[in-house]
């Protein structure tokens, strides 16, 4: 079936705005995960949701962020008042993984690349 | 189809060894790779990020290393410390006309006893 998409795959914004950025997970995948990716650096986890299980919102860089997540379904992260600081690829990836099991392989959608003037 | 492997699957040493963590993958077409660690029911940590054309990266007591032509990749930590203790998780990324599709080995599970 269809891998994760993601939308949009573009956003440009004013400092100061505040954005949606939507992960459409692989269908029946419990695990989703949402990274964030600066230019030239490596991917930093964001937010991690399994099945109806709470969140692990350890990764997120200040109350700015959220997401949220439906069910086994579409995901949202919202940037609220944007920095520059934020500019970066936003990925979302999502797995069969169970119980925390890491056996599954995590498949990214194809992000979105945020920029923030 | 990529496959990356990762040995030993757990490891036990005592705090103040160094050790290395071995990452092999099947196809050398990577455009990255990248380790990663996992705490117990947490997210992942990126710790090191290779692009294809490097051989190798360091941070603090981490250096990690990369062979493409053999498909090899070793994660080497100095000087190990009880909080060190994490599964650790190399993942390659294939080549950008593939998607970003990122390929995750099983881990290894290291403890570092005090």
């Amino acid at each position: 079936g269809a891998g994760v998409s993601q939308s949009p795959s573009n956003k440009v914004t004013e400092k100061g705005k505040d954005v949606e950025l939507r992960c459409d997970p692989i269908s029946g995948h419990t695990a989703l995960y949402w990274y964030r990716q600066r230019l030239g650096q490596g991917l930093e986890f964001l937010i991690y949701f399994q099945g109806n299980s709470a969140p692990d919102k350890s990764g997120l860089p200040s109350d700015r962020f959220s997401a949220e997540r439906t069910g086994e379904s579409v995901s949202t992260l919202t940037i609220q008042r944007t920095q520059q600081e934020d500019s970066a690829v936003y990925l979302c990836a999502s797995s069969s993984s169970r119980g925390g099991s890491l056996q599954e392989t995590q498949y990214f959608g194809p992000g979105t690349r945020l920029l923030v003037l | 189809k990529q496959e990356v492997t990762q040995i030993p699957a757990a490891l036990s040493v005592p705090e103040g060894e160094n050790l290395v963590l071995n990452c092999s993958f099947t196809d050398s077409a990577i455009y990255n790779l990248q380790w990663f660690r996992q705490d117990p029911g947490k997210g992942l940590t990126s710790l090191l990020l290779i692009q294809s054309s490097q051989r190798e990266q360091t941070s603090g007591r981490l250096n990690a290393s990369l062979d493409k032509s053999s498909g090899r990749s070793t994660l080497y930590i100095a000087a190990s410390q009880p909080g060190d203790s994490a599964t650790y998780l190399c993942a390659v990324r294939t080549v950008p006309t593939g998607g970003f599709k990122t390929i995750f080995g099983a881990g290894t599970r290291l403890f570092v006893k005090a």
